[in-house]
Formats: structure tokens, sequence, C-alpha cells
């Protein structure tokens, strides 16, 4: 997938419980993103990341953080997963201006269930 | 939070057939769109990126015009096959939103052979 892969691709987990979610590029693109994808909601930016230890909330970001380290990769985490949170999530990459490459690339989206 | 709206949530349709569907949003700070094609089982991937009122872009079948006065985009299919089949996402960049796109919920596209 152009250089972004998400880890793991499924997971089930029992509520309660922290779930890390990683995204690892391989482009050296400057913006990360997480959004979480649910019928009848299309895509909702969860946080994204503008560089290495700068990160910001999107519009879903309750019950959920992120680190960014390292260029490559961008962490999401559940602290204490609920069903609420049972979800696709999809990683996605840009260049500082969407319009030069026509918009991100996405990752290949993990598929988590919370029990 | 920007509302990015798209109509119509489903449309099923003959092979052959030519079609198209729409993308609402904000016209003011409005800086660029994209559309997407998903299909089942992957990732979105960018079908174009337009920016000025008027554009028009095409891409073998599927084209797409934008009106950023009145905060509309149109995406067509002329002749549908069924690999049409997907989920169309369009996204809008606003200038308030410092490079975050906003997804509206896409319409699914079924092209019945």
């Amino acid at each position: 997938d152009a250089g972004i892969t998400q880890s793991p691709r499924h997971k089930v987990t029992e509520t309660g419980t922290p779930v890390t979610l990683r995204c690892h590029q391989t482009e050296n693109h400057r913006y990360m993103y997480w959004y979480r994808q649910d019928p009848g909601h299309g895509l909702r930016l969860i946080h994204y990341s503008y560089g290495v230890k700068d990160t910001d909330k999107g519009e879903v970001s309750d019950g959920y953080s992120v680190s960014r380290s390292k260029t490559e990769d961008f962490l999401l985490t559940l602290e204490s997963a609920t069903s609420s949170q049972t979800s696709v999530y999809f990683c996605a990459i840009s260049e500082s201006s969407l319009i030069r490459r026509g918009g991100y690339t996405f990752g290949s989206g993990t598929r988590l269930t919370v029990v | 939070i920007l509302n990015v709206e798209q109509s119509p949530q489903s449309l099923h349709v003959q092979e052959g057939d030519s079609t198209n569907f729409t993308c609402s949003f904000p016209s003011s700070n409005f800086y660029a769109l994209h559309w997407y094609r998903w299909e089942t089982a992957k990732s979105p991937e960018a079908l174009f990126v337009m920016t000025l009122n008027g554009d028009e872009k095409k891409k073998g079948r599927i084209s797409a015009t934008l009106n950023t006065k009145e905060g509309y985009s149109y995406l067509y299919i002329k002749g549908s096959q069924p690999e049409d089949s997907a989920t169309y996402l369009c996204a809008t960049l606003h200038n308030t939103n410092a490079g975050k796109s906003t997804f509206g919920d896409g319409t699914t596209l079924t092209v019945k052979p």
C-alpha cells in the first residue's frame, strides 16, 4: 500500500483492556492521521500528527491517545477499550500539501472488535 | 466541525448506465476537494484533486466538476461497468481546518451486469 502498513490487521480484545494500533510508513511524509470508519458515519478523524511529537485531536478523540516518536511510526492507543470503539481504523499519510499528491494514502485498515 | 454531505447514499444501476452523484460542502474558506474510490476490503484511493471553481477532471469514464461558489461537486460515471462498483468518497479541505480533510459518508454504487 505505497509504503504504509498497519498492524495488527485484525484484533479482538476485551472491554477494559488497553490496545495499541501501529501505523508505519516508509514515505517520510510529515503528516499522519488516524480515522475510524463506522457504518453510516464515513471516515471520522481521531487524531493526527504534523511532525515528530506534534499531534492534535480530531473530531472523535475521546478515549484515544496517540504518540509519534519517529517520523515513520504513529501509534494509536485505546487506554481502556469499550464496545463503542469496535470499528475499522485507518491510518493515512500525506506530504505537507495534499494538493501535490492528490490526497491521502491510506493503510489497509485494522478491524478491532471489543467484546 | 465542517459538514460534507454526499447524495445519494447508495445507487444501483445496470451495466451501461451513466450515473452521477453529488458532494456538498461549505463554500466559505474552501481550499480543495478530493474524490476517492473505495472498493470493498481495500483502502480508499484518490481519484481527483480539485481546487478551482469550474475545475473539471477526467480519468477514463469517470469525470468530476467543481463549483466552489455554491459549494458542490459532481462525480459522473459514463457507461457504468461492474468493476465501477465501490463507495465514492469526497473530502474537503478548508483554510480553517489546517490540512485536515473532512469526509462525506460516501455514495455506494452497485453496477449490475
